[in-house]
């Protein structure tokens, strides 16, 4: 069992619909932080949390501590959003970042 | 101010060869990581380096090495490569390698081993 699984692997959603990203993990943290890739292989760092929620323009992430869960959510999806998202966290016990194997969202027109 | 810049950008190489992949951190910053993503999955953690001194080793054989120079650039070296070390590799960049920072990521080497 991977130590960060993220839902769904894939997602196809319709320009304008509100979509979520789950990701769950089950090592101790002291922050995790949600990726963008696109095509081509470039990260983006979109939130790093230790609590609580974010926002940014369209994008919203959540973590709770205590049921090891994040979300990200797009409010309002454009086919520009199309990427993969990537979880990550970074454990306790360590410096490193351990990721999950991303979801790939499609918006489509 | 200029982001991580990684090269090359693409790399094929024949098995058995060496590779040396470059990576010039966030003016300021400090640590380098370096990532392997094999297509389709997520990023698995490779080395981390700080203040030249090696702070992290993920699960990679010793056929994998690195250092940190004075300017705080990173090189990643592997050698005898394998098929399976066809990847996108990817170099991060942080001010410290403690909790409390950001991580900014380069675009990555894609290296293909044929």
């Amino acid at each position: 069992k991977n130590e960060v699984e993220q839902s769904p692997q894939n997602l196809t959603a319709q320009e304008g619909e509100f979509i979520t990203i789950n990701c769950s993990y089950s090592v101790g943290i002291s922050a995790l932080h949600w990726l963008q890739q696109h095509p081509g292989g470039g990260i983006v760092s979109l939130f790093m949390l230790s609590s609580g929620k974010k926002k940014h323009g369209r994008l919203i992430a959540t973590i709770n501590i205590q049921e090891k869960h994040s979300s990200l959510h797009i409010t309002a999806s454009h086919p520009r959003d199309s990427a993969v998202y990537i979880c990550a966290v970074r454990e306790t016990s360590g410096s490193r970042l351990t990721f999950g194997e991303g979801t790939q969202l499609t918006v489509n027109p | 101010d200029a982001g991580v810049t990684q090269s090359p950008t693409h790399l094929i190489k024949t098995r058995g060869q060496h590779v040396t992949l470059r990576c010039s951190p966030i003016s300021g910053h400090k640590s380098v990581s370096w990532y392997q993503q094999v297509l389709g999955q997520g990023p698995q953690f490779i080395f981390q380096y700080y203040e030249k001194e090696e702070r992290g080793r993920g699960n990679f054989p010793d056929r994998f090495s690195a250092r940190q120079f004075p300017n705080y650039s990173s090189e990643l070296n592997v050698n005898a490569l394998l098929l399976g070390d066809s990847a996108l590799y990817l170099c991060a960049s942080s001010l410290g390698p403690g909790q409390v920072y950001g991580y900014t990521f380069g675009s990555g080497t894609r290296l293909t081993v044929v």
